[in-house]
């Protein structure tokens, strides 16, 4: 069955230290990849995403992500995190060959220590 | 740009009342979502449109029905709510490349 997944229900880190979110994916070829970020009482922001070609993806806010295939991975990674970046990320895959619909993972909660 | 806007921004509602949340979207999108967030669940598809006149269910589609009109508009119904309806509601609008959110209905049945 497709599925995505994310390990980590809640990440603390302290301000200036990296970060990485993982999410692993279960499907027979490359989906389309999708970081987003919810801070409390607001919508999805897009934080970066992946089609095809280079690995490692640029985002918004200094975020990255590397999509490793024999991993089925798309972990999300940020050198140096700030207070600001606390908030709830989702990893979400669309499975080329159907509906063009997003599948998110439970999200991954990060909490900032000062 | 306006993006995708819905309403209303939350609700209490009693047991047993009918409730519709609205999303409008200025974006063109063909495709258009209905989610629902609960806690430790992350988002979860209720029913979507890949275009107008279409609909089709998603993961949680009970107790719930949606209508595709036109383009912009895609009306979440809620026939008769039910505490377990209790949540947070997103909308959501695609084309070929990203999706896009709005800032969700917070629901509450009592």
């Amino acid at each position: 069955a497709q599925s995505v997944t994310q390990p980590d229900i809640h990440i603390t880190v302290s301000e200036g230290a990296s970060l990485e979110l993982r999410c692993n994916y279960s499907y027979g070829a490359t989906p389309y990849l999708f970081w987003y970020v919810q801070s409390p009482g607001q919508g999805l922001q897009l934080l970066l995403k992946y089609f095809s070609g280079d690995t490692l993806v640029q985002g918004i806010k200094g975020f990255e992500a590397e999509f490793k295939r024999s991993q089925s991975s798309f972990n999300l990674r940020k050198p140096s995190v700030h207070w600001s970046d606390a908030a709830e990320y989702f990893c979400a895959v669309v499975f080329p060959g159907g509906s063009y619909i997003p599948t998110f993972g439970r999200g991954t909660s990060l909490i900032v220590h000062p | 740009i306006a993006g995708i806007t819905q309403a209303p921004t939350s609700q209490i509602l009693a047991a047993g009342r009918r409730m519709t949340l609205r999303c409008t979207q200025d974006m063109r999108h063909n495709a258009m979502y209905w989610y629902r967030q609960d806690l430790g669940l992350g988002l979860r598809l209720i029913h979507y449109s890949n275009t107008a006149g279409t609909t089709g269910k998603g993961e949680v589609p009970d107790g719930y029905s949606v209508s595709r009109a036109n383009t912009d508009d895609f009306p979440l119904t809620l026939a008769s709510a039910v505490p377990s309806q209790t949540s947070v509601y997103f909308c959501a609008s695609s084309d070929s490349a990203s999706t896009f959110f709005g800032q969700g209905t917070r629901l509450t049945v009592v």
